[in-house]
């Protein structure tokens, strides 16, 4: 069955610090992966997807992910934390048939001035 | 602009009383999703419908209903069965063709049932 797990609920940086946040995910086909960022009351906004085209993805706002099949993760990453990254971020797989997508239990980030 | 319109943004009902909350598209995509947030949550899959005329019943569906008459719109109802209806309702489209099979979100109905 497919899966998403994303370590740490809370991730907390300084602002100008290296951004980490972590997914790892379970597959029996061959997966798309997509890393989506929320703010308070809105909906939810598509960063950056995994498609096979590339390992390495460029998303918007900074944002980049590398897939590695064989430890089965998508990390998220942004070298230089700004104010405006404060969000909710959600790291999601496409279910087995591809007619859904299942989503992680979220990471909050906080910026730290 | 194409994209998701969902409406209300707030939502206000009495304990008893069914509510529809409205999802309309412009993207052309074939594939509509309703999602429950509750605070400090992740996504929750309610219900699905990957064309017109037919849908099916995600992971917490009990208590809901939906319809898909048209492929722009994709109504979710609230009963009165369900037992905890006060949550943040995210609609999502896609278009799940040529391997596009990213979500796209309307900005979410805040429902409070008191």
């Amino acid at each position: 069955a497919q899966s998403v797990t994303q370590l740490g609920s809370h991730v907390s940086v300084s602002e100008g610090a290296l951004v980490l946040l972590r997914c790892n995910y379970s597959s029996s086909v061959p997966p798309y992966l997509f890393w989506y960022v929320q703010y308070p009351n809105q909906g939810l906004q598509l960063l950056l997807k995994y498609t096979s085209a590339a390992t390495l993805v460029k998303g918007i706002n900074g944002f980049e992910a590398e897939f590695k099949k064989s430890e089965t993760s998508f990390h998220l990453t942004k070298p230089s934390a700004h104010m405006s990254d404060a969000a909710e971020y959600f790291c999601a797989v496409t279910g087995t048939s591809y007619d859904k997508v299942i989503f992680g239990p979220g990471t909050s980030l906080s910026v730290i001035p | 602009d194409g994209g998701i319109t969902q409406s209300p943004k707030y939502l206000f009902r009495k304990e008893g009383q069914n509510v529809t909350l409205s999802c309309e598209q412009n993207l052309n995509h074939d594939a509509m999703y309703w999602y429950r947030q509750d605070p400090g949550q992740g996504l929750r899959l309610i219900y699905y419908s990957q064309i017109v005329n037919d849908f099916q019943k995600g992971d917490i569906a009990e208590g809901y209903s939906v319809s898909r008459e048209k492929k722009e719109s994709f109504p979710l109802t609230v009963t009165s069965a369900q037992k905890n209806p006060t949550a943040f309702y995210l609609c999502a489209s896609s278009a799940r063709d040529r391997g596009s099979y990213e979500q796209y979100f309307g900005p979410g109905t805040r429902l409070t049932v008191t």
